[in-house]
């Protein structure tokens, strides 16, 4: 049982690159978040979904986008990567009633 | 507009020395109030929900209490192994559907 696996753990992009940070659980969640966590910061909401389908914006969703075509699968994709998108990425599910469980994070740094 | 704020930013203990960690929060329509410990380079591992002003969860030197506007955290006899983010997070009204987090406070324990 893996919970919640985010790939990858670490990239570096070029400003103007794109990548799709990759989120997938196996716990069978109807919720999924995603968040950024900057320095010394709590997590920002980036985009959620409350089940296959249906995809919302959080707090901070310009230069992002998702998709959520599984319940297993929540992809975040940067367009046109930019400094100030330099941060840890974590993705999070959630049962109904429960508290939210994450993975481990993806480390990105845009030069 | 839902807010949490969490003090002291930092705090360094000697093992031992007993103290509590503050979480404010404003929201209407409380629906759970959520404890996370962070270890570095990790995500948050979740450690206690809290619905209801009076509520208390223990776990091991943990405890959590509950007002109708603030929570705390109370770490007894603390040791080492305890340094790490403890991060509060809220849902309901306007957010039911999205958890507020504070952020964080980053305890310290010297031996």
């Amino acid at each position: 049982n893996a919970g919640v696996t985010q790939t990858p753990k670490f990239r570096i992009l070029k400003i103007g690159q794109s990548m799709t940070l990759q989120c997938t659980q196996d716990m069978n969640h109807n919720y999924m978040y995603w968040y950024r966590q900057d320095p010394g910061m709590g997590l920002k909401l980036i985009y959620y979904s409350v089940g296959a389908g249906i995809t919302d914006k959080g707090e901070v969703p310009n230069g992002y986008n998702v998709s959520r075509s599984t319940t297993e699968d929540f992809p975040l994709r940067l367009e046109l990567a930019a400094p100030s998108q330099t941060s840890v990425y974590f993705c999070a599910t959630q049962g109904y009633g429960q508290p939210q469980h994450f993975g481990d994070g993806t480390r990105l740094s845009i030069l | 507009e839902d807010q949490v704020t969490q003090s002291p930013e930092a705090l360094r203990l000697q093992e031992g020395e007993s103290s509590s960690l503050n979480c404010s929060y404003t929201v209407s329509g409380l629906r759970g109030l959520f404890w996370y410990r962070q270890d570095p380079g990790k995500g948050p591992e979740f450690l206690f929900t809290l619905y209801s002003a009076g509520e208390e969860k223990e776990k091991e030197r943990l405890k959590a209490t509950l007002t109708k506007k603030e929570s705390f955290l109370h770490i007894t006899a603390p040791k080492p192994e305890d340094s790490a983010t403890y991060l509060c997070a809220v849902t309901g009204g306007s957010s039911a559907s999205k958890i507020i987090f504070g952020s964080g406070t980053r305890l310290s324990i010297r031996p």
